[in-house]
Formats: C-alpha cells, sequence, structure tokens
C-alpha cells in the first residue's frame, strides 16, 4: 500500500515550457487535491476534485490546469511555466465521511521555473 | 469563509521543556481543526483533528490539543519536547460541504535544544 506518490520529485524548468505533474493514490478516495507550498505562505489549494470526470478551481487556480481521468490519478499540469509558479507541490487525497475527513498526503513534488 | 492564524513563525524550546505551538480560526459555521507535521523534505502527516466530539483531542507523538469555542483557538501542546519535534507545524480548518479542502496557517518551525 505505497499511499499517495507523485512523479517527478524534482523538476527544472525554461519559462515558457509546460509539464505535467502525476498524483496517484492506492486507497479508493474519492476526493483528490493539489496544494503548493511557498516559504512563509503554508499550502494553498490550487485545483481539487470530488470524483472521476470532475475538477473545481481552488484559491490560486490561475495558470494551472487539471485532469482526473481515472479515480486514483489527479494530473496537474502547467501550460507555459512562469519563475512564480517555482514552489513545492503537494497532492493530497481523502474519502468523504460527512466532514473533518483526514487528507493523506504525497511527498511532493519540487518545481523550479527558470 | 475559514481562516487560521498562527502565532509565531519559529517556536525554540529546549528537549524536556513544554511546547506550546498556538493556532486561532475564523468560521462562521462550525469548524473541524487539523494539526500537521511537515519533517525536513517530506510530505505531511496529521497529528490530530478535531471533529466536534471531545474537545480535548490527542494525537500520535504525546501531542494533545484543545478546541476552545470561546477563545476560537485549538492549540498544540506537548509536555515534554523531544529532539524528534523539530519540524514545521500548520493548523488547518475545513467546515462541512466543502468536500473538505483545507484552508492551511501559514506554519510554525519548531526547534529543539539540547
Amino acid at each position: 500500500n505505497a499511499g499517495v506518490t507523485q512523479t517527478p520529485k524534482f523538476r527544472v524548468l525554461k519559462t515558457g515550457q509546460s509539464m505535467t505533474l502525476l498524483c496517484a493514490q492506492d486507497m479508493n478516495h474519492e476526493y483528490m487535491y493539489w496544494y503548493r507550498q511557498d516559504p512563509g505562505m503554508g499550502l494553498r489549494l490550487i485545483h481539487y476534485s470530488v470524483g472521476e470526470g470532475t475538477t473545481a478551481k481552488g484559491e490560486v487556480p490561475d495558470g494551472y490546469n487539471v485532469s482526473r481521468l481515472k479515480k486514483q490519478n489527479f494530473l496537474l499540469g502547467l501550460e507555459s511555466a512562469a519563475p512564480s509558479q517555482t514552489s513545492v507541490y503537494f497532492c493530497a487525497s481523502s474519502s468523504p465521511l460527512g466532514g473533518g475527513e483526514t487528507q493523506y498526503f504525497g511527498p511532493g513534488t519540487r518545481l523550479l521555473v527558470l | 469563509a475559514q481562516s487560521v492564524t498562527q502565532l509565531g513563525s519559529h517556536v525554540s524550546v529546549s528537549e524536556g521543556a513544554l511546547v506550546l505551538l498556538r493556532c486561532n480560526y475564523s468560521s462562521s459555521v462550525p469548524p473541524y481543526l487539523f494539526w500537521y507535521v511537515q519533517y525536513p523534505n517530506q510530505g505531511l502527516q496529521l497529528l490530530l483533528k478535531y471533529t466536534s466530539a471531545a474537545t480535548l483531542v490527542k494525537g500520535i507523538n504525546g501531542f494533545e490539543a484543545e478546541f476552545k469555542k470561546s477563545e476560537t483557538s485549538f492549540h498544540l501542546t506537548k509536555p515534554s519536547a523531544h529532539m524528534s519535534d523539530a519540524a514545521e507545524y500548520f493548523c488547518a480548518v475545513s467546515v462541512s460541504g466543502t468536500a473538505s479542502k483545507l484552508t492551511f496557517g501559514t506554519g510554525t518551525r519548531l526547534q529543539v535544544t539540547l
């Protein structure tokens, strides 16, 4: 049982390049989330999904797109990377229980945009 | 919308001393409250959570937190700090009906000295 895994662990991009971050979970969770973590700002929600084929915007969605074609996978895309997107990206998942669900986090992807 | 304020971005304690990390929340509806811990270069791990049952919540590694509605607080404590407690701690809030989206505080880095 691997929990939540993220690919890649680290990536360097040039401004304007594109990339996709992959999140996979093996806990059969309905809900999945993408956060970014920046120094002094905690974690901020980028996009989330409440089920296969559905996505919704979080607090800081601009410059990102997501897709949830399979229940176990949640992809985060950067179409044209900018230096402001240099951050650590975390994926999380949870199972709906009517409130107060625990989110389980992946190990993170460190992204540097030059 | 809900929010979380963590007082003190850095806290330093001696090994064996009391750990107190402060968290205040704002929410117009009953909140669910969480404390997560992040060790260097790792993802977030749940320490404990409040889900409207007992107001004193016990978590892993000897940590506990008390929900005080009148003070809108959810402070994290541990009677005796250990070197292995050095990490960053995040308080977070969610409310019912929002797909368990978490709003995080900015984090408190705990340093434990000999």
